[in-house]
């Protein structure tokens, strides 16, 4: 079984729309918890952590549920930059980072 | 600040033949990553140094070896390239070696292998 399992998509929505993604983890002595966000052709970068209590940052909010061992992002208000593969990321004991297989979003005008 | 530089950005290589990946980071960071992304699994930890002088095995480290050389610096070598090596390759680097440290990525080598 995977370490960290996403629904590749892809996910096509209208600017303005909602949309949330899932995000399942294997090992439950996983410790941290993130988001990042990779352009096409491009490197990785940090978009968000994610924190037990739940966190927002703008029009993102992330959501950790340990006991169901998953993890959700909601983006609002869905802007044509928002346009992306997100990548859901996973730290357990031992601090070796296991990355999600990406799901792909494309907003449409 | 440059970040995080890799070079090349692209190599077609053909099997059997050597090669050195090259990354550096300008952020003082401690700690450096070698990854890899194939289609359909991810970013994969290939190796890292937890700090200077250190170097640590992660997930898929058969067929490379990588060097350390100075704190700014973390190369990967493929000794004998096989098709299977045929990826993207990208390096990062943390401030600690941390499971809560932002991981920042260079800007990836593309590698062929026929």
């Amino acid at each position: 079984r995977k370490e960290v399992e996403q629904d590749p998509g892809p996910f096509n929505v209208p600017e303005g729309a909602t949309v949330a993604f899932n995000c399942t983890y294997s090992n439950s002595a996983s410790q941290s918890f993130f988001w990042y966000r990779q352009d096409c052709r491009k490197e990785p970068k940090l978009l968000m952590s994610v924190y037990s209590s739940g966190n927002e940052d703008g029009r993102f909010t992330a959501q950790l549920n340990r006991a169901s061992q998953y993890i959700s992002l909601l983006i609002r208000d869905s802007k044509l930059s928002d346009s992306a593969t997100y990548l859901c990321v996973v730290n357990r004991p031992g601090n070796q980072f296991y990355f999600g297989t990406g799901t792909s979003l494309t907003v449409i005008p | 600040n440059a970040g995080v530089t890799q070079t090349p950005k692209f190599q077609v290589l053909k099997t059997g033949q050597s090669m050195t990946l090259q990354c550096a980071q300008d952020m003082n960071h401690n700690s450096m990553y070698w990854y890899r992304q194939d289609p359909g699994m991810g970013l994969r930890l290939i190796y890292y140094s937890a700090s200077e002088g250190t170097t640590d095995k992660g997930e898929v480290p058969n067929g490379y070896n990588v060097s350390r050389l100075n704190k700014r610096e973390f190369s990967l070598r493929l000794e004998s390239a096989a098709p299977s090596q045929t990826s993207v390759y990208f390096c990062a680097s943390s401030e600690v070696f941390s499971g809560t440290d932002t991981q920042y990525f260079g800007p990836g080598t593309r590698l062929t292998v026929l």
